[in-house]
């Protein structure tokens, strides 16, 4: 079995200002991890992914996030918004394959200007 | 290249109908994936299917039913339509069934109204 629990359904941050997402996750194997933005009336983009190696993940659009095994989390942070990044973020888990994908309840960002 | 297109963008049908949705994948991927995305929840596994066999079903009742042709394309079909039906209804494709450098590309989706 596998869950993910996304805190905060809304987070608001000033332009410049640091994000942060947070995600954690349960799962009975070693876990994929992913996030995915969605814009309105869009489908999902994905951010970036981890599956084994390297606990700091690198995306797209300057995002980050950092499997910590402890704490089974998979937090998402960029240094500085942006504008363009409104949107809804979806953290995933996934236990090997894509078979059964969890996604979490999401998380919608607005940035202040 | 083209990405993941699904068709129609919008339907509108009434309690007790049936659906047909289409999805292309991107070339080259064999795998297809269906999710459910009701408002202001996350998506929903329902289907995949891997060089058009079923590799995996969500907790869905069998109203809800898929398959995959020879070129790769899918179509989600629902039955007996409910209220609760009503939601956006993803595909995503990719290369293999999941492996560890493969990744999942999501189409725009199909926004379904049961009335």
């Amino acid at each position: 079995a596998q869950s993910v629990t996304q805190l905060g359904s809304h987070v608001s941050v000033s332009e410049g200002a640091l994000v942060l997402l947070r995600c954690n996750y349960s799962s009975s194997v070693p876990p994929y991890l992913f996030w995915y933005v969605q814009y309105p009336n869009q489908g999902l983009q994905l951010l970036l992914k981890y599956t084994t190696g390297a606990t700091l993940v690198k995306g797209i659009n300057g995002f980050e996030a950092e499997f910590k095994k402890s704490e089974t989390s998979f937090h998402l942070t960029k240094p500085s918004a942006h504008m363009s990044d409104a949107a809804e973020y979806f953290c995933a888990v996934a236990g090997g394959g894509y078979q059964k994908v969890t996604f979490g309840t999401g998380t919608k960002l607005q940035v202040i200007p | 290249d083209a990405g993941v297109t699904q068709s129609p963008t919008h339907l509108i049908k009434t309690r007790g109908q049936q659906v047909t949705l289409r999805c292309s994948p991107i070339s080259g991927h064999k795998s297809v994936s269906w999710y459910q995305q009701v408002l202001g929840q996350g998506p929903q596994f329902i289907f995949q299917y891997y060089e058009k066999e079923e590799r995996g079903r969500g907790n869905f009742p069998d109203r809800f039913s898929a398959r995959q042709f020879p070129n790769y394309s899918s179509e989600l079909n629902v039955n007996a339509l409910l209220l609760g039906d009503s939601a956006l209804y993803l595909c995503a494709s990719s290369r293999t069934s999941g492996g560890r450098t493969d990744t999942q590309y999501f189409g725009p989706g199909t926004r379904l109204t049961v009335l």
